[in-house]
């Protein structure tokens, strides 16, 4: 078990640009989550996955973007053209299916950067 | 709806002395609640998790917390605080996944900042 792995771990992009972002999640974890995280303040939802399907997002997840899990394993994050408020740490966390109060387990994150 | 209230943005101790972090919760339904620890340049580590078992919850590095139903609170307390306890800690409560299922999105405080003097 080698923990929720993110890449890359920092990205500095210019505004207008579109980012993309892996996470992959720990073995047999059917369950994949996005967070993302502004200084100050504590992660906040994104959208989760529960194998491929995408079955939540939230409200900040705004059309610029999209999450994928194609094959039940890792899972990508694309920005499109990308906005200084989009600069944040991104952090993706996996869990396994199993009864309610399971934790999380999260990844280092990426820290995106638009100038 | 789910929602957590830290109500210290930061807390200083001396090296030796009790923490106490403190933590309210808001729920619709009998919550699971976590704490996570961030320390700088780290991923998020839990430190505990209540589960509706037992109310008084010890978790990693000598860190415990007490659920209170009558209070909706789930404050962080360690007798004897440690130069290396020096983090950010979140309180944490779930939510509700869609389509009937149980674990859904986490509901993260907005931190609290602990610094430990020598």
């Amino acid at each position: 078990d080698t923990g929720v792995s993110q890449d890359p771990r920092h990205k500095i992009t210019k505004r207008g640009q579109n980012v993309t972002f892996r996470c992959d999640p720990i073995s047999e974890h059917n369950r994949l989550y996005w967070y993302r995280q502004t200084l100050g303040q504590g992660p906040e939802f994104l959208t989760y996955f529960q194998n491929e399907a995408q079955l939540e997002k939230s409200r900040l997840l705004s059309d610029r973007f999209s999450a994928e899990r194609p094959k039940g394993s890792f899972s990508t994050l694309e920005i499109q053209r990308t906005e200084q408020g989009d600069s944040a740490m991104y952090l993706c966390a996996s869990s396994p299916t199993s009864s309610r109060g399971i934790e999380q387990y999260f990844g280092p994150g990426t820290r995106l950067t638009v100038t | 709806a789910q929602s957590v209230t830290q109500l210290d943005s930061h807390v200083s101790v001396s090296e030796g002395t009790p923490v106490l972090l403190r933590c309210n919760y808001s729920s619709s339904y009998s919550p699971s609640l976590f704490w996570y620890v961030q320390h700088p340049n780290k991923g998020l580590q839990l430190l505990l998790k209540y589960t509706s078992a037992a109310t008084l919850v010890k978790g990693i590095n000598g860190f415990e917390a007490e659920f209170k139903k009558s209070e909706t609170s789930f404050h962080l307390t360690k007798p004897s605080a440690h130069m290396s306890d020096a983090a950010e800690y979140f309180c944490v409560v779930s939510g509700r996944a869609n389509r009937g299922s149980t674990l859904g999105r986490l509901y993260f405080g907005r931190g609290t900042q602990l610094t430990v003097w020598p």
